[in-house]
């Protein structure tokens, strides 16, 4: 799998939207982009998962750039209860692994 | 999204003892499992893959003889951890595919081995 990196934490004023980068510039054409994220104590939580076209769903945006290096995760109206270890994973779909790296952990700010 | 579900979620045991550990698919069939290991403020860990029907597949590093997998069914998997000992107290997590787009996580489990 093609590696990420994501900065190690940010910050985010609550009811504001947050941003989240990832840059994967050894990406393949097979690999998808995946986010995950962590709530302290439990299991990952699925996010949101793209080729390269740009895809939403009830929980966030993903914005993946037209040379397919890099992408956003974008929380519209970030509450509370966000606050988690955020993690981009980059994977072919068929592919049996998932590589955790370390992840951005995000703080919502009150 | 698919339900996986793991019991317990927290276990004491103490050393010297097996714990063992059940992951499953609650609402679709999972040919394959993964488990996860993450110690404190770390990443979560690839261990194994566990496979229906057959051995698991164990990452670099892992002792096969401590952690024992077993895919009995295409719902259900399980991991043992044997003669546990403190250094093996973590939080335990397993994973499975549905589809092979979307793994889906279960809730994890947290060993305290005294």
């Amino acid at each position: 799998d093609a590696k990420t990196t994501q900065p190690p934490s940010m910050d985010c004023a609550e009811g504001r939207a947050a941003n989240l980068p990832c840059n994967h510039s050894t990406i393949s054409g097979n690999e998808y982009v995946y986010w995950y994220r962590q709530i302290h104590s439990q299991g990952p939580q699925y996010i949101i998962h793209g080729l390269q076209n740009n895809e939403t769903n009830e929980m966030a945006s993903l914005i993946i750039t037209e040379d397919r290096k890099s992408s956003t995760l974008i929380l519209p109206h970030a509450t509370l209860r966000d606050t988690a270890v955020y993690y981009c994973i980059v994977r072919v779909a068929r592919d049996d692994k998932i590589i955790f790296g370390k992840g951005t952990r995000l703080h919502i700010l009150p | 999204g698919a339900v996986v579900s793991q019991h317990p979620s927290w276990v004491i045991c103490k050393s010297g003892t097996s714990v063992k550990i059940e992951c499953r698919s609650l609402d679709f069939q999972a040919t394959t499992m993964f488990w996860y290991r993450q110690f404190p403020k770390q990443s979560l860990m690839l261990m194994a893959t566990s496979n229906e029907g057959s051995k698991a597949t164990y990452e670099q590093g892992v002792e096969k003889d401590k952690f024992l997998i077993n895919h009995a069914s295409l719902t259900l998997s399980t991991l043992t951890v044997t003669s546990a000992h403190p250094e093996d107290s973590s939080f335990y997590i397993c994973s499975a595919s549905e589809g092979w787009i979307i793994q889906y996580f279960g809730a994890g489990t947290r060993l305290s081995v005294l």
